[in-house]
């Protein structure tokens, strides 16, 4: 079973639409995040997540809103989709905020058009 | 704040070849210190890890030291394949702070 996953995997669209990225975790963690990997490859930390809690927000356009209905999920929310969001979003969970090993899901390649 | 520096890319070598990526950190404080590797098309696995001055953290022929005086984590392999061409990050955790990655560098191995 995968431990963190995500979905979709793939994801074309068109400028100006919202479309979300769901996450699961099944490893039983308190702490969840959205790392965000730009087409240099560079990753930089969005959101992170504590039972629920939002406990980091880096300087993220309000276009994007994480919602954590339960500890397992964090899904990721983008309204009014820009050319510049095309990125890997990546999924990533670990036992407590200092928890010391960060699990990362396979990433969603988004691509805006 | 906390960052890591990482050679520049690409990176290529022949089959067999040694391999070292260079590593340096800057932290307040005593991070924990990651490589993690992403293959083509596919997420980001952990490689390995060290969390106090001189740990070694090894996996699948990969090593990193833990050097506190030069604040360095370098990652080295003594015989790479080709199936290790992938891109190599390098990251630290300080207490309850996210992930800080490196910008990543590229390797390339060819038969």
């Amino acid at each position: 079973d995968t431990a963190v996953s995500q979905t979709p995997k793939y994801l074309v669209t068109q400028m100006g639409n919202d479309k979300s990225i769901k996450c699961e975790q099944n490893l039983g963690h308190d702490t969840m995040y959205w790392y965000k990997q730009d087409s240099k490859k560079f990753l930089k930390i969005m959101f992170s997540y504590n039972n629920k809690e939002l406990i980091i927000n880096e300087t993220v356009p309000n276009r994007f809103s994480p919602k954590s209905p339960d500890k397992a999920h964090l899904n990721l929310h983008i309204n009014s989709l820009e050319l510049g969001d095309s990125a890997v979003y990546f999924c990533a969970s670990s036992l407590t905020p200092g928890g010391n090993t960060i699990y990362f899901g396979e990433g969603s390649w988004l691509t805006v058009v | 704040g906390d960052s890591v520096t990482q050679m520049e890319g690409p990176v290529t070598l022949s089959e067999e070849a040694f391999l070292t990526i260079n590593c340096t950190y800057t932290a307040t404080g005593y991070p924990s210190l990651f490589w993690y590797v992403q293959y083509p098309g596919e997420g980001l696995q952990l490689l390995l890890k060290a969390t106090k001055a001189d740990d070694k953290g090894s996996n699948k022929g990969f090593e990193a030291t833990y050097r506190k005086e030069t604040t360095s984590f370098h990652l080295e392999k003594g015989s790479v394949q080709v199936s290790d061409s992938a891109v190599y990050f390098c990251a630290l955790r300080s207490g309850n702070t996210p992930l800080v990655f490196g910008k990543g560098t590229r390797l390339s191995v060819i038969a």
